[in-house]
C-alpha cells in the first residue's frame, strides 16, 4: 500500500526567502504525482502535475521535481510572499491495482511572515 | 467555467438522520471521487467512479452509499449518520488516467 510522507509538518519562513517542501512516497511504480495548496476552510487547488516520465515541472514560482527511484518529490516556492501561506499537499497515484486513487500526504502548513 | 461543484456547503445532522451530498462537475470527466479530511488523517478516499455505470470503494467505505447518476454527477449518502463521520467531505473529478484531479469546495458536516 503506497504511503505518502510530508516533513515538516509546518514551516515558518521571512517573506522573500526561497524555500523547498518535501514529499516522500514508498511505492516507486508512479504515474504521477500532484501537488496542490488548501486554504484554510477551503478546498484543494491544484498546483503542479507531474508524469512519472518527467523530472520537473514548473508554473511561475513554483518549480516541482521528481524522483521515482529514491520515492522523493520537491517543491521550491520561489521569493515567499504572505499570500503563499497556506497547507501544500502532495498526492501520488499509484499504477497497477487501486490506480484510480491519488494517495495523500498529510500536508505542509506553511506561514510566510511580512 | 464551475468545475467542481458541491452542495450542500454546511450541514448539522442528528444522530441516525439521513443525508445526501451532491456532486457535479462540468469538464465532461470520466472519473469522479468522494473523499473525507480528518485533523491528523489527511484525505482518505470513501468511494469512487471510474466511469459512468461503475462504483467502487476506496479506503473507508463503511456507512457510505453512493450513486453515479449520470457522468456529471456523483451522490454520496449517508444513511444513519454517526458522530464518527462528522468530517470535511471532498469531492474531486479527473478525465484521463494521467491528467490532473480538481476538487470541489467541500462539505463541513457535522453529526451531532
Amino acid at each position: 500500500k503506497q504511503e505518502v510522507t510530508q516533513i515538516p509538518a509546518a514551516l515558518s519562513v521571512p517573506e522573500g526567502e526561497n524555500l523547498v517542501l518535501n514529499c516522500s512516497f514508498t511505492d516507486s511504480a508512479i504515474y504521477n504525482l500532484q501537488w496542490f495548496r488548501q486554504d484554510p476552510g477551503k478546498g484543494l487547488t491544484s498546483l503542479l502535475l507531474i508524469q512519472s516520465s518527467q523530472r520537473e515541472q514548473t508554473s511561475g514560482r513554483l518549480n516541482a521535481s521528481l524522483d521515482k527511484s529514491s520515492g522523493r518529490s520537491t517543491l521550491y516556492i520561489a521569493a515567499s510572499q504572505p499570500g503563499d501561506s497556506a497547507t501544500y499537499l502532495c498526492a501520488s497515484r499509484t499504477s497497477g491495482a487501486g490506480s484510480y486513487q491519488l494517495t495523500f500526504g498529510k500536508g505542509t502548513k506553511l506561514s510566510v511572515i511580512p | 467555467n464551475a468545475g467542481v461543484t458541491q452542495t450542500p456547503k454546511f450541514q448539522v445532522l442528528k444522530t441516525g438522520q439521513s443525508m445526501t451530498l451532491q456532486c457535479a462537475q462540468d469538464m465532461n470527466h470520466n472519473s469522479m471521487y468522494w473523499y473525507r479530511q480528518d485533523p491528523g488523517m489527511g484525505l482518505r478516499l470513501i468511494y469512487y467512479s471510474a466511469s459512468e455505470g461503475t462504483t467502487d470503494k476506496g479506503e473507508v467505505p463503511n456507512g457510505y452509499n453512493v450513486s453515479r447518476l449520470n457522468k456529471r454527477e456523483f451522490s454520496l449518502r449517508l444513511e444513519s449518520a454517526a458522530p464518527s463521520q462528522t468530517s470535511v467531505y471532498f469531492c474531486a473529478s479527473r478525465g484521463q488516467m494521467n491528467t490532473e484531479a480538481f476538487f470541489g469546495q467541500g462539505t463541513r458536516l457535522t453529526v451531532v
